[in-house]
């Protein structure tokens, strides 16, 4: 069966320091892979999508990196602050583009 | 981005009762809203999609008869709970994709507690 793993132990940080965070996958082949934040009580909020065929995506202090040889992506945030405190979602899609299934979500704490 | 809007944020409820949860799209519209579950700690699980004008489509294991889901608009689709037990006691969340959002970008509402008692 599809699974999608993320590390379920919370990742603690410096203020400063570039946090990143893993996403793996088995028995799946997604067309694309998205990355959301949430907070406590609060419904996702998307912040990147990578293509199957994009190694690299970057969106201001985020980037993303998508190996689908490794079945594998990486989420960086660099120079962190504590405002990034959250918990992050990755979540696989094929087929109909917007049906994305969910990772279980890291949470990451920057301490200043 | 755009935005969605969930309705109630929390909601108490007496065992057996039917409780409403709606979702709207504010500001595009919404030819597809995704129900999801997530419990304490746990991941978002999908329930249903469901479209404008035609019937949702529910995951495995999801009774369709327990969680009827209405999406009668472009800009509204609701979720109801029938006969609520204890078990159902989660946090609901919906999403929408359509002609406002790009292709695989998916905008949340802000959820929904549901506490059956």
């Amino acid at each position: 069966s599809q699974k999608i793993e993320q590390n379920s132990e919370a990742l603690n940080i410096q203020e400063g320091k570039t946090a990143t965070l893993t996403c793996n996958y088995t028995n799946y082949s997604p067309a694309y892979l998205q990355w959301y934040r949430q907070d406590p009580g609060r419904g996702p909020v998307f912040l990147l999508l990578i293509r199957e065929n994009e190694k690299e995506k970057r969106k201001e202090r985020l980037k993303v990196t998508f190996d689908t040889t490794l079945k594998q992506s990486l989420f960086h945030i660099t120079a962190s602050q504590p405002a990034d405190s959250a918990t992050y979602l990755c979540a696989l899609g094929s087929g109909g583009y917007q049906k994305v299934t969910f990772g279980t979500g890291t949470k990451l704490q920057v301490i200043p | 981005g755009a935005v969605v809007s969930q309705h109630p944020s929390r909601v108490i409820c007496k065992s057996g009762t039917s409780v409403k949860i709606e979702c709207r799209s504010l500001d595009f519209q919404a030819t597809t809203m995704f129900w999801y579950r997530q419990f304490p700690k746990q991941s978002l699980m999908l329930m249903a999609t469901s479209n404008e004008g035609s019937k949702a489509t529910y995951e495995q294991g999801v009774e369709k008869d327990k969680f009827l889901i209405n999406h009668a608009s472009l800009t509204l689709s609701t979720l109801t709970v029938t006969s609520a037990h204890p078990e159902d006691s989660s946090f609901y969340i919906c999403s929408a994709g359509g002609s406002g959002s790009r292709p695989g970008e998916l905008f949340f509402g802000e959820g929904s507690r549901l506490t059956v008692l």
